[in-house]
């Protein structure tokens, strides 16, 4: 069964300063990655994807994401954090080599920017 | 695109009641998937449709819940006998599975928070 892990429960950063959040998958077999997005008081939002095809990708608001398959990851970044990406993060996973279509969820990490 | 919306956003019960939550996906998704969210937590799989066909159930989901899709349209997730350790936030998506089996990214609702007393 898939699963996901994110390293860190919690990351602190000043504003306007780099940021990565970490997400590692457990299966070698092709899947499909995802990094949702969780505001205060809010539901999920997609941030971005990774299907096939180039291994970095972009997506809303100054994110990216480069996917590794041979270490398995699939690291969110930003090269400068604003106050409003206080938020939660999700990375998930799906099986599509086996259309298993559902999503597996990490614990998410909560992304906190200090002034 | 009215996006995918959930009834009650809140419900409050006491232990040992029944309580059911309604989803409507987005008009023409034909996958719908039920998640739950505790604190602290990512969300957490219940059960998945294609249309108004049941194709998963979780593992971890108890005899007492149970959900249904019967026109392929909107969809209810039903709990029995709640227990205290049901309170979370129940939350609804919806996909469309494509050409090629490609599923579209999931579109989430706003939840349903459920708290048991």
């Amino acid at each position: 069964a898939q699963s996901v892990t994110q390293l860190d429960s919690q990351v602190p950063v000043f504003e306007e300063a780099p940021v990565e959040l970490r997400c590692n998958y457990s299966s070698s077999v092709s899947v499909y990655l995802f990094w949702y997005v969780q505001y205060p008081n809010q539901g999920l939002q997609l941030l971005l994807k990774y299907l096939s095809g180039s291994t970095l990708v972009k997506g809303i608001n100054g994110f990216e994401a480069e996917f590794n398959k041979s270490q398995t990851s699939f690291h969110l970044r930003k090269p400068s954090v604003h106050i409003s990406d206080t938020a939660e993060y999700f990375c998930a996973v799906s099986d599509w080599v086996n259309r298993d279509d559902k999503i597996i969820f990490g614990k998410g990490t909560r992304l906190h920017i200090l002034p | 695109d009215t996006g995918v919306s959930q009834d009650p956003r809140h419900k409050i019960t006491k232990r040992g009641q029944n309580v059911t939550f309604r989803c409507d996906p987005i008009s023409e998704h034909n996958r719908l998937y039920w998640y739950r969210q505790t604190l602290g937590q990512g969300p957490e799989f219940l059960t998945y449709f294609q249309n108004e066909a049941q194709l998963e159930k979780s593992r971890l989901l108890s005899d007492r819940f149970s959900a249904e899709r019967p026109k392929g349209s909107f969809s209810t997730l039903e709990i029995q006998r709640t227990e205290q350790g049901d309170s979370a936030m129940y939350l609804c998506a919806s996909s469309i599975l494509g050409q090629g089996a490609r599923n579209s990214p999931l579109h989430f609702g706003n939840g349903t928070r459920l708290t048991v007393t």
